[in-house]
């Protein structure tokens, strides 16, 4: 039973194109995420929504648009992909904003040629 | 921004040995969480510790909140005990997002 599910695992894709990753969560929660890590393994976090409403977005270039159509799903939709978008890129849950444990999902592997 | 720091940045083990990883940040905290990254790349959750002494089999934390910093303590490793091992913080008064450090790098050899 996945907590928190992400599709797709890999995507290798060139740049200028257009992507998205989805993101699910079954745990009933109302706050979700998205997380970037880079090559050297440095974990920042992107945004976060709270009941479909956008809370945290942390300087993120406006060619990274998140999504957020209910509780259980956020997606990340990036345009005009470049070099540098190349990471991993994780989505977590929690149960609510406020000092709650976060699960992560297994995280998408972004390559840009 | 809250910092933090942890150390080491590497370990090296025997199967078998102990070990303690630490985690300073720099202001008061209401979420503390302690994760493992497999090799695999997912990233396993530990220990949800902003304060006290928790336990789970081999692995034990325990954060002082009033001194700012956290243990993570590992007994008799194993080879499945490698990889790099993240604490990450939200501050008493933020945004609750969460703050990563740089993690520690540990290998267990045979």
């Amino acid at each position: 039973d996945t907590a928190v599910s992400q599709t797709p695992k890999y995507l290798v894709t060139q740049m200028g194109n257009d992507k998205s990753i989805k993101c699910e969560q079954n745990l009933g929660h109302d706050t979700m995420y998205w997380y970037k890590q880079d090559s050297k393994k440095f974990l920042k976090i992107m945004f976060s929504y709270n009941n479909k409403e956008l809370i945290i977005n942390e300087t993120v270039p406006n060619r990274f648009s998140p999504k957020s159509p209910d509780k259980a799903h956020l997606n990340l939709h990036i345009n005009s992909l470049e070099l540098g978008d190349s990471a991993v890129y994780f989505c977590a849950s929690s149960q609510d904003l406020l000092a709650y444990e976060q699960y992560f999902g297994p995280g998408t592997r972004l390559t840009v040629t | 921004g809250i910092q933090v720091e942890q150390s080491p940045p590497d370990l090296i083990l025997q199967e078998g040995a102990n070990s303690t990883l630490r985690c300073n940040f720099s202001d008061s905290v209401n979420n503390l969480q302690w994760f493992h990254q497999n090799p695999w790349g997912q990233l396993i959750n530990l220990f949800y510790i902003p304060s006290g002494t928790k336990q789970n089999g081999r692995l034990s934390a325990t954060t002082v909140a009033t001194e700012r910093y956290s243990l993570l303590y590992i007994s008799s490793s194993q080879t499945t005990d490698s990889g790099v091992y993240f604490c990450a913080v939200a501050p008493n008064f933020g945004n609750e997002k969460l703050t990563f450090g740089t993690g520690t790098r540990l290998t267990i050899i045979p």
